[in-house]
């Protein structure tokens, strides 16, 4: 089984729609994070999470909320999703014990905003 | 403010050849981390390498090798002798002590021709 799993894999939807995403962890990380990738921008941050008390907004939250339900789950909601939140989302994790730890990803969800 | 540029966008080669994909970036801080990671075709991010700010000694490991330059702000990867299944996107990205936040640059897509 994947260390960081995301459903779904693979979601179209319609403009104004609320959309959640969710991800879940089997390393025993304390911190999650939430970024999307669009073709030539890399990726970027929109939401992240130190543990389970701590939420903080990346450098692309509007649009966007998070909750961290338990330290291994986290989930990113479309409110009333919009075209241009069309993209490959990914979730990823890391050891809280240092900043220089590298992210583990999950496999990604391509979101399609109609 | 962090920053990362990856200037090669895209890069084709043909088997067999040497290519290196260059990463540039900008920060203050004097502790931070470098990392690189590898997005096959099958979309997943895979971690690489990484390098902290105060280790200027080159790494190789197998065909891949990486050249840390604070000097240039660069940290640049060479795979040599390329094959076709190191035909991915690959992103370069900056993590600082202050920030405990990664930042990633554009990516650069390389193919390799049989």
């Amino acid at each position: 089984d994947a260390d960081v799993t995301q459903t779904p894999r693979n979601r179209i939807t319609k403009t104004g729609k609320r959309i959640m995403l969710e991800c879940s962890q089997t390393k025993g990380h304390d911190r999650m994070y939430w970024y999307r990738q669009d073709p030539g921008l890399g990726l970027r941050l929109i939401y992240y999470s130190f543990d389970v008390k701590d939420i903080n907004k990346g450098e692309i939250s509007d649009g966007y909320s998070v909750s961290r339900q338990a330290q291994a789950k986290f989930s990113l909601s479309l409110e009333s999703a919009i075209p241009n939140q069309t993209a490959l989302y990914f979730c990823a994790t890391s050891d809280g014990q240092a900043f220089n730890q590298p992210q583990h990803f999950g496999d990604g969800t391509r979101l399609s905003i109609l | 403010a962090q920053k990362v540029t990856q200037a090669q966008t895209e890069i084709s080669v043909v088997e067999k050849e040497d290519v290196t994909l260059d990463c540039v970036y900008e920060t203050r801080d004097t502790t931070y981390y470098l990392f690189w990671y590898k997005q096959p075709p099958s979309g997943e991010l895979v971690f690489l390498i990484r390098r902290n700010s105060f280790d200027e000694q080159n790494e190789i490991s197998g065909r891949y090798s990486w050249n840390f330059q604070k000097s240039t702000s660069s940290f640049n990867f060479t795979i040599t002798a390329s094959q076709v299944v190191d035909s991915a996107v690959y992103f370069c990205a900056l993590s600082e002590m202050g920030a405990q936040k990664l930042v990633f640059g554009q990516g650069t897509r390389l193919t390799i021709n049989p």
